[in-house]
């Protein structure tokens, strides 16, 4: 069965510059989240979708982060504009389960490296 | 507020030996669940093992085993017979009712060392 998937692994932009992630979870999880893990920290979720439904955004810059899942499938999520403190790796994770179940067993993909310049 | 602390920020062992990876947690839910994950340099966030609130038994996944202090709200991770594999970062996480989210440490990192 294949992971999570996401693209680029790696990306290195100027500040004010537009970036976007790209996420495919693995098939037939229902929950996808997106998180932000800053160095030396552990991850801090940004949004949450149940299908192609945002249930938690409470915790995304919305002046300049915007996220959609079409079709309850693949995510994107965007900046624009970078700023200088956004470089982190940005990880993308689904679930086969409700998120409403508290074993809630997340499945993570390997990341996208952020540097903003 | 929920919150999960982890205080060593490193740990050394020697391979073969076991490790205690220390977790605790506030939260004043009265339900919720503990996880552990292992990050590799690789990045993936790997899951390792469960432990609920209500769970009477510790919880156990192979070489890996919880050592759950309900009263102390502690949950560390005990790793058996260490190997030159286990060699990354460690994030104790916690999720409960009314946070419907993963809440994470700021994790330690392992090395093992032959």
């Amino acid at each position: 069965e294949a992971g999570v998937v996401q693209s680029p692994r790696y990306k290195i932009i100027e500040k004010k510059q537009p970036v976007a992630f790209w996420c495919n979870p693995i098939s037939g999880h229902n929950t996808l989240y997106w998180y932000r893990q800053n160095l030396g920290q552990g991850p801090e979720l940004l949004i949450r979708y149940e299908n192609e439904e945002a249930v938690d955004d409470s915790q995304l810059p919305k002046d300049r982060f915007s996220a959609e899942r079409l079709k309850g499938v693949d995510s994107t999520l965007k900046i624009q504009p970078a700023e200088l403190g956004d470089s982190a790796v940005y990880l993308c994770a689904s679930s086969p389960t409700p998120a409403g179940t508290l074993y809630n067993e997340q499945f993570f993909g390997p990341g996208t490296r952020l540097t903003v310049l | 507020a929920q919150k999960i602390t982890q205080t060593q920020p490193g740990m050394f062992v020697q391979e073969k030996e076991a490790v205690t990876l220390d977790c605790t947690y506030d939260t004043s839910d009265q339900s919720y669940g503990l996880f552990w994950y292992k990050q590799p340099s690789s990045g993936e966030m790997i899951f390792l093992i469960y432990q609920g609130s209500y769970d009477e038994q510790n919880a156990t996944e192979g070489r890996y085993s919880l050592n759950f202090q309900k009263a102390r709200k502690s949950a560390n991770l005990v790793i058996s017979a260490s190997q030159l594999g286990d060699s990354a970062m460690y994030f104790c996480a916690m999720r409960g009712p009314s946070f419907q989210k993963l809440v994470f440490g700021t994790g330690t990192r392992l090395l093992v060392s032959p």
